[in-house]
């Protein structure tokens, strides 16, 4: 069975400083990857998802990922944080067979706090 | 607008009791899963359904129950041999078995206690 490790548990970065978060994956085959975000009280949102092609991915309100595949990695990064970017994390995979994606393994999470 | 409802918000239970956790959606989507949020331990998958009248057990299911009986429903009963149910639970859906479209939607969650 796949998993997904997010190293950091708790960043605490200030308004305007770089944010690079982990996530690493164990699996085999190919794999469909996504990074969710859930801000205080709200639902998780889609901040980004990697399915093929280009590893490099943009997301909503400035934030990337780099898909590279031979560290089994994907991790999330933004040049210049903003106190509203506090929030919850997670990284998620979903390995694809048959052709097709199924259901997601989400790692950890990690908890972002900005400081203003 | 389309979207996940997921009902109650905060629900409380006394220990030996079942209860059940309501999700529906109007997305039309075919495939619907319910996950446990723990602090510290991400989203642990406890049961999905990829169309009516069937589902699979996730990696937690035992101690749940669920039924699919229409497409847009998919509640989750937490029974009494659920050793440790105080948790967040998040409903969500897709399109199909095929992800790749938008990832899931989720719903709001519903934060049970056990008293």
């Amino acid at each position: 069975a796949q998993s997904v490790s997010q190293h950091n548990h708790h960043v605490i970065l200030s308004e305007a400083a770089s944010l690079e978060l982990g996530c690493n994956y164990s699996y085999g085959g190919t794999v469909n990857l996504f990074w969710y975000v859930q801000y205080p009280g709200q639902h998780l949102q889609l901040l980004l998802k990697y399915f093929s092609g280009d590893p490099l991915v943009k997301g909503i309100k400035g934030f990337e990922a780099e898909f590279i595949k031979s560290k089994f990695s994907f991790n999330l990064r933004k040049p210049s944080v903003q106190w509203s970017d506090t929030a919850e994390y997670f990284c998620a995979v979903s390995p694809i067979s048959s052709g097709s994606a199924r259901q997601l393994t989400f790692g950890s999470g990690t908890q972002l706090t900005v400081l203003p | 607008d389309g979207g996940i409802t997921q009902s109650p918000k905060y629900l409380f239970r006394k220990e030996g009791q079942n209860v059940t956790l309501s999700c529906e959606q109007n997305l039309n989507h075919d495939a619907m899963y319910w996950y446990r949020q723990d602090p510290g331990q991400g989203l642990r998958l406890i049961y999905y359904s990829q169309i009516v009248n069937d589902f699979q057990k996730g990696d937690i299911a035992e101690g749940y129950s669920v039924s699919r009986e229409k497409k847009e429903s998919f509640p989750l009963t937490v029974t009494s041999a659920q050793k440790n149910p105080t948790a967040f639970y998040l409903c969500a859906s897709s399109p199909g078995s095929d992800l790749r479209a938008r990832g899931y939607t989720f719903g709001s969650g519903t934060r049970l206690t056990v008293v």
